[in-house]
């Protein structure tokens, strides 16, 4: 699995556009980028999915370069609700792949 | 979308005694499911794999024997934590994907919270 490197947290004010960016030098050529948001005593849930270029939701948009080394997730707008811990997976296909989760980036929106 | 309901979301037992809890995928069937721990401002750990109508995989370090799981159908994955002690208590969080899924994301319980007294 690769392994993945984000900020450890993250500080913004409402209504600014959020970049978290993740580096996961070794991932595999068959490994998708996923992005969860995880908010205080709930389990985290499902943001975006990309595999290469740009990928984008009703949530957020997330950049992937050719190298796919890293990923960059795009919030636009922020509100205070947005504040939570974002982790950042590589993820192989298959529905038996389990996952491991690296320390994730506490963003925080201030008013 | 894919549900994940998990059960219950808070539960406080004396210490010795046992707890379950249920992780159930409520509009899919899930062959794997899996079970993490996450203490206070940490990340999501691993604990165990639930195969159903198999044994599960646990991690390094996870007692099976303290942590019973039980995937009795392709829906449902119970966790049973015996003889609870208070450095059991933590933040239990269940997850699935649909066995059709390919790339499909995970898709996780809201979590139980436990509390040993």
């Amino acid at each position: 699995l690769a392994k993945t490197t984000q900020p450890i947290s993250m500080d913004s004010y409402e209504g600014q556009e959020v970049n978290i960016t993740c580096s996961h030098n070794n991932i595999a050529t068959n490994d998708y980028i996923t992005w969860y948001q995880q908010f205080p005593s709930q389990g985290p849930r499902f943001i975006i999915q990309g595999y290469k270029t740009k990928v984008t939701n009703e949530v957020a948009s997330l950049f992937i370069p050719a190298d796919r080394k890293s990923s960059t997730l795009s919030l636009p707008r922020v509100s205070l609700s947005d504040t939570a811990v974002y982790y950042c997976l590589a993820e192989r296909a298959g529905s038996a792949r389990q996952l491991t989760f690296g320390s994730g980036t506490q963003l925080t929106v201030l008013p | 979308g894919a549900v994940v309901s998990q059960h219950p979301s808070r539960v406080i037992c004396k210490s010795g005694t046992s707890v379950k809890i249920e992780c159930r995928s409520l509009d899919f069937q899930a062959t794997t499911m899996f079970w993490y721990r996450q203490f206070p401002k940490q990340s999501l750990m691993l604990m165990a794999t639930s195969n159903e109508g198999s044994k599960a995989t646990y991690e390094q370090g996870v007692e099976k024997d303290k942590f019973l799981i039980n995937h009795a159908s392709l829906t449902l994955s119970t966790l049973t934590v015996t003889s609870a002690h208070p450095e059991d208590s933590s933040f239990y969080i269940c997850s699935a994907r649909p066995d059709s899924g390919g790339n499909s994301p995970l898709h996780f319980g809201n979590g139980t919270r436990l509390t040993v007294t």
